[in-house]
């Protein structure tokens, strides 16, 4: 049973630039939700895709966007980087849109110089 | 504004020690509460409670909601080096799938 999986693992660009990621949910999960830790922090929400719309959106501005597919993968992207965007970029898999357990991707690890 | 508070944030232990720690939450229509172990990257899933009162036991790790106090712990008997790493608290709120992390416990265990 694959688990959710991530690309890349890490990721160096600079100030200014776009950077797209990618996240492959758990098998038989629908839902993918997308998540930003820095470091020595919690994760924090950034977005949640649901039948390839976005459901639900934290408090991050609109340089992050994202999307998902018709076999439930999604992206997603940042554009206009800033030093402050370096993070560990988790995406998370469930069930359903109130579905109970998240599952976690193993990150991309985003540095910007 | 809703929050979640975890304490300590960080703790040393030696090897066969029990450790409790707490997670306490302010969030609108309460759903769930959710705790993960984050060793390298990858948060893993541990227990998800949603009633007050009744005990998620997996081996040597058990947490325990109470909804009216608006707190969880989660208690490591016996730990090992094994068991060091960040544990993370989160709470769902009702009808959405966004999840609301504490700052995490970063947990050392000492042979």
């Amino acid at each position: 049973d694959a688990g959710v999986t991530q690309s890349p693992t890490h990721l160096i660009k600079t100030r200014g630039q776009q950077v797209t990621l990618r996240c492959s949910p758990k098998s038989g999960h629908d839902t993918v939700s997308w998540y930003q830790q820095a470091l020595g922090q919690g994760p924090q929400f950034i977005f949640q895709y649901y039948e390839e719309e976005e459901r639900q959106r934290g408090n991050f501005p609109d340089r992050f966007s994202g999307h998902q597919f018709p076999n439930y993968s999604s992206e997603l992207n940042v554009n206009a980087l800033l030093l402050g965007d370096s993070a560990l970029y988790l995406c998370a898999s469930s069930l359903g849109l109130a579905g109970g357990e998240q599952y976690f991707g193993p990150g991309t690890r985003l540095t910007v110089t | 504004e809703d929050k979640v508070v975890q304490s300590p944030l960080s703790l040393v232990v030696h090897e066969g020690d029990t450790v409790t720690l707490n997670c306490s939450y302010e969030v609108t229509n309460f759903r769930s509460l959710l705790w993960y172990k984050q060793e390298k990257k990858a948060p893993t899933f541990l227990f998800m409670l949603t009633s007050s009162g009744i005990e998620k036991k997996s081996g040597r790790l058990s947490s325990i909601l109470d909804k009216k106090e608006l707190f969880s712990i989660l208690n490591i008997t016996a730990t090992q080096t094994g068991d060091s790493a960040i544990y993370l608290c989160a709470v769902k709120s009702s009808n959405t799938g966004k999840l609301i992390f504490g700052q995490g416990t970063t947990l050392q265990v000492k042979p």
